[in-house]
């Protein structure tokens, strides 16, 4: 069935270094991939996302890359802070308005200051 | 609470017995979707719906029923056939159509789910 792997499953940075969470898919439709945060005891929340027509997007510090020949995409943190603490998760679906999200099993960010 | 309210926060199940947690949301949302976390497995789906008085069966359906009779409610059972429920559980909704700013699922604060 359709399953994402994502790793590592925790990871650990100074304040200041960069951050990269890395996933794979298995369904080759799939064609939009979103990253959610979910901060202790609270909802996930969408960061960014993209499609596949799409290689790469950024939004200030975070930004997401897309390798569809490869089924991988990763989330890169740059300057992180002690915000940026958290637990990601990356999701893969094959429509972006009528399909199901199939999630990662998180990764857990901590920023050290 | 962000346009989707789960209820209650809290909930405490005997050996058993049947519960259900409310999803209620006021956003105009077609699709609800809802999913249980567990420590280092992520989000598992247990069923969604697109549309009302129909849903689906997600990755871990058995144990758990759902109802779709209103576009804004999607109310989920836990049964008694569900041996292992102890979980946070949270329901989604997602928006039709995409813009540039911003799209996905919206989540609610969830549900936590203790046998004892």
């Amino acid at each position: 069935g359709e399953n994402v792997e994502q790793h590592p499953s925790t990871l650990s940075v100074q304040e200041g270094d960069s951050a990269v969470i890395k996933c794979t898919y298995s369904d080759s439709a799939s064609n939009y991939f979103p990253w959610y945060k979910q901060e202790l005891g609270k909802r996930p929340q969408l960061i960014i996302d993209i499609r596949s027509n799409v290689g790469e997007k950024k939004d200030q510090r975070i930004a997401v890359t897309l390798n569809k020949t490869a089924k991988h995409f990763s989330l890169h943190i740059t300057e992180t802070q002690p915000e940026d603490s958290a637990v990601y998760f990356c999701a893969a679906s094959r429509s972006y308005n009528t399909d199901k999200l199939i999630f990662g099993t998180g990764t857990r960010l901590q920023v050290f200051p | 609470d962000g346009g989707i309210t789960q209820s209650p926060k809290y909930l405490f199940r005997k050996e058993g017995q049947n519960v259900t947690l409310s999803c209620e949301q006021n956003l105009n949302h077609d699709a609800m979707y809802w999913y249980r976390q567990d420590p280092g497995q992520g989000l598992r789906l247990i069923y969604y719906s697109q549309i009302v008085n129909d849903f689906q069966k997600g990755d871990i359906a058995e144990g758990y029923s759902v109802s779709r009779e209103k576009k804004e409610s999607f109310p989920l059972t836990v049964t008694s056939a569900q041996k292992n429920p102890t979980a946070f559980y949270l329901c989604a909704s997602r928006r039709d159509s995409y813009s540039s700013s911003n799209y996905g699922y919206t989540f609610g604060s969830g549900t936590r789910l203790t046998v004892v």
